[in-house]
């Protein structure tokens, strides 16, 4: 059984702070690692993807990647209201079902004005 | 339509009744998924569609569910006998390629009574 692990949270920020959601997943043939934010009552929406690695910046997103430790990390600087959110940590299986994302149950993230 | 269209978006029935969940995928998608998202947990795959394929219905979680893809388009999940545990958000995904990025529908809330 392949599993992703996020911490339920809430985590609650201020406004302007650096928000940081961490991953840990069991597949150790992974390759493919996705954040996903979900606002309430609205479906996810891919906001990262990282394969290799390392750091990955996107703008206010940072992705890390360590697959020794397979550990997967999303920052958000300058965090701002708008990203009160649930966020979704998926990792792609490896071998011939790669077709499929395993989902964490999210980290719910709150940004105080 | 320019994303993926589920309906109904909101269903309310009553115990031992029988159901069924629409869902559009993007034009031109060759993959489709179904996810179920229950209160407080992750998104649980049930079953995955590609092309002409043979499905992987490893997800379904009894032979109560099904699904179809009709068409290499347009995909119908039945559930059978409902009961109060089927009670989630069924959300749908389709993607470009077996192992793309998924993009979700706005979900169809299925409250059994």
């Amino acid at each position: 059984q392949k599993e992703v692990e996020q911490n339920s949270g809430p985590l609650s920020v201020p406004e302007g702070a650096i928000a940081s959601l961490n991953c840990t997943y069991s597949d150790r043939g992974s390759q493919s690692f996705f954040w996903y934010r979900q606002y309430s009552g609205k479906s996810p929406e891919l906001i990262m993807s990282i394969y290799s690695n390392g750091d990955k910046e996107d703008g206010r997103f940072t992705a890390q990647l360590n697959k020794a430790s397979q550990y997967v990390s999303l920052l958000i600087r300058d965090s701002q209201p708008s990203d009160s959110a649930t966020y979704l940590c998926a990792v792609r299986e490896s071998g011939g079902s790669n077709y499929k994302l395993t989902f964490g149950k999210g980290t719910l993230l709150t940004v105080n004005p | 339509g320019a994303g993926v269209s589920q309906s109904p978006s909101n269903k309310v029935t009553e115990k031992g009744k029988d159901v069924e969940l629409r869902c559009d995928p993007i034009s031109g998608h060759t993959a489709l998924y179904w996810y179920r998202q229950s209160l407080g947990q992750g998104l649980e795959f049930l079953i995955y569609f590609q092309g002409n394929s043979a499905p992987d219905k490893s997800g379904l979680p009894s032979d109560r569910f099904s699904a179809e893809r009709t068409g290499g388009s347009v995909s119908t999940l039945t559930i059978q006998r409902t009961q109060q545990e089927d009670s989630a958000v069924y959300l749908c995904a389709s993607s470009l390629v077996s192992a793309g990025e998924l993009f979700f529908g706005e979900g169809s809330r299925l409250t059994v009574l």
